[in-house]
């Protein structure tokens, strides 16, 4: 079946980096995008961008232009998303969504998600 | 702005209807899109594309669209349908998906 599974959870200090996985099976890996969305504790959906794992290409929310980069491995089909310039609003759930598109894009399946708790 | 905007809270009887709502003037160019969360769990598709069911989701969940407004109806509700429901819409090929501020449905 088709399946995302995500890295586990991170600790970082501000300031820092961190970067999340999201190995994908059940699918051809470089057919559909691999798109990034956040949710704080107690708070909604918050879409960051989106990756075409056939060329690398990327969208990316405003809000995170520059600090956001979303990479991939087609051999191991596992998309990536790093964060840096961390800051304690960042502490959120990160899931990773397949999307599909047909004038509007949506997302099936989601990852399990996971927790980055940014703290000094 | 694209903004989506949903009721906070809709609490129903079991088996009567849900009519959760979402309006923005961005779908009337776009498709509504509609996901349930249950507490600890990641979000699941429930409707895409206004009106279109996945397999897997139960006949009970259907979708439909007027203008600028996207309602997700719920017959028959169910206990087990209670949980945080959020539509979401928009293209992210032009850097724009946004996703309303949910609506949590409660089972009386």
């Amino acid at each position: 079946q088709v399946q995302l599974v995500q890295s586990g959870a991170e600790v970082r200090k501000p300031g820092a980096s961190v970067k999340v996985s999201c190995k994908a099976s059940g699918y051809t890996f470089t057919s559909y995008d691999i798109n990034w969305v956040r949710q704080a504790n107690g708070q909604g959906l918050e879409w960051m961008g989106s990756l075409n794992p056939n060329n690398g290409d990327t969208d990316y929310a405003q809000k995170f232009h520059g600090r956001v980069t979303m990479t991939r491995n087609t051999a191991t089909s596992t998309a990536y998303m790093e964060l840096s310039s961390l800051r304690s609003e960042d502490t959120a759930v990160y899931y990773c969504a397949r999307g599909f598109e047909s004038v509007t894009t949506w997302f099936d399946p989601w990852g399990q998600g996971t927790l980055v708790t940014v703290s000094s | 702005s694209y903004e989506l905007t949903q009721p906070p809270s809709v609490s129903v009887s079991p088996g009567q209807t849900a009519r959760l709502t979402c309006s923005g003037d961005g779908l009337a160019k776009h498709y509504g899109n509609w996901y349930q969360q249950r507490p600890g769990q990641a979000p699941v598709v429930v409707i895409y594309k206004d009106n279109e069911r996945p397999s897997g989701i139960p006949e009970r969940f259907s979708g439909s669209s007027s203008g600028t407004t996207v309602t997700l109806t719920i017959s028959g509700v169910q206990a087990e349908d209670e949980a945080d429901y959020y539509c979401q819409s928009g293209d992210s090929s032009a850097s724009l998906v946004v996703f309303g501020g949910g609506t949590k449905l409660t089972v009386l």
